[in-house]
């Protein structure tokens, strides 16, 4: 059965600081591995998805990369903003099923 | 709207009772699953639709779920008699068809049973 594990579980940063969330599992056979984001009562926006053929993706401020075969992957927030306060949560595709994380909730201060 | 839609968005029920929730994907996606999130449980796969068929309804946690999808496109989760184990927000995401496209999720059904 996949474990995906999301460490840490909660994060703190001033504005403007990088954030790094970091995401492993024990299964490296996936078809891909999706980051989302969460806000408190909604549901899940998805951020970035990266193929397993691929080593990385990134859109805006957010960059993803992916070691398929140490299970790894970690996801980049640059220039942290309040706006980006919210669970983000990994999930990683055994073809259509999504296995996920506990999330790591992101605070940002003003 | 053109993201997936879920109803409704707060069920609180007694104990006993018959629940259903609706899924509305975005037109034209042909894959549909639904998830549950939990408190102890983080988010679980309940069963993926390729269609109007479910290929797999592994992640069922009794016979108490079903689910259903007409016409390729709205899904309803049915819970009966419902326990107090079953309060959860249940999700229901969509995909193009499945595979390697990435999954987009509705906000959610909390489900409150007392």
């Amino acid at each position: 059965k996949q474990e995906v594990t999301q460490i840490p579980a909660a994060l703190s940063v001033p504005e403007g600081e990088n954030l790094v969330l970091n995401c492993s599992f024990t299964d490296s056979a996936i078809y891909n591995l999706q980051w989302f984001r969460q806000d408190p009562g909604k549901g899940l926006t998805s951020l970035l998805l990266i193929q397993s053929s691929q080593r990385e993706q990134t859109s805006g401020r957010l960059n993803a990369s992916l070691d398929k075969s140490s299970g790894r992957s970690t996801l980049y927030i640059a220039a942290s903003q309040p706006g980006d306060s919210a669970t983000y949560l990994c999930a990683v595709s055994d073809d259509y099923k999504l296995s996920f994380g506990a999330g790591t909730t992101v605070t940002v201060r003003a | 709207g053109a993201g997936v839609s879920q109803s409704p968005s707060n069920k609180v029920t007694e104990k006993g009772k018959d629940v259903e929730l609706r899924c509305d994907p975005i037109s034209g996606h042909t894959a549909l699953y639904w998830y549950r999130q939990s408190l102890g449980q983080g988010l679980e796969f309940l069963i993926y639709f390729q269609g109007n068929s479910a290929p797999d309804k592994s992640g069922l946690p009794s016979d108490r779920f079903s689910a259903e999808r007409t016409g390729g496109s709205v899904s309803t989760l049915t819970i009966q008699r419902t326990q107090q184990e079953d309060s959860a927000v249940y999700l229901c995401a969509s995909s193009l068809n499945g595979g390697n496209q990435p999954q987009h999720f509705g906000d959610g059904t909390r489900l409150s049973i007392l």
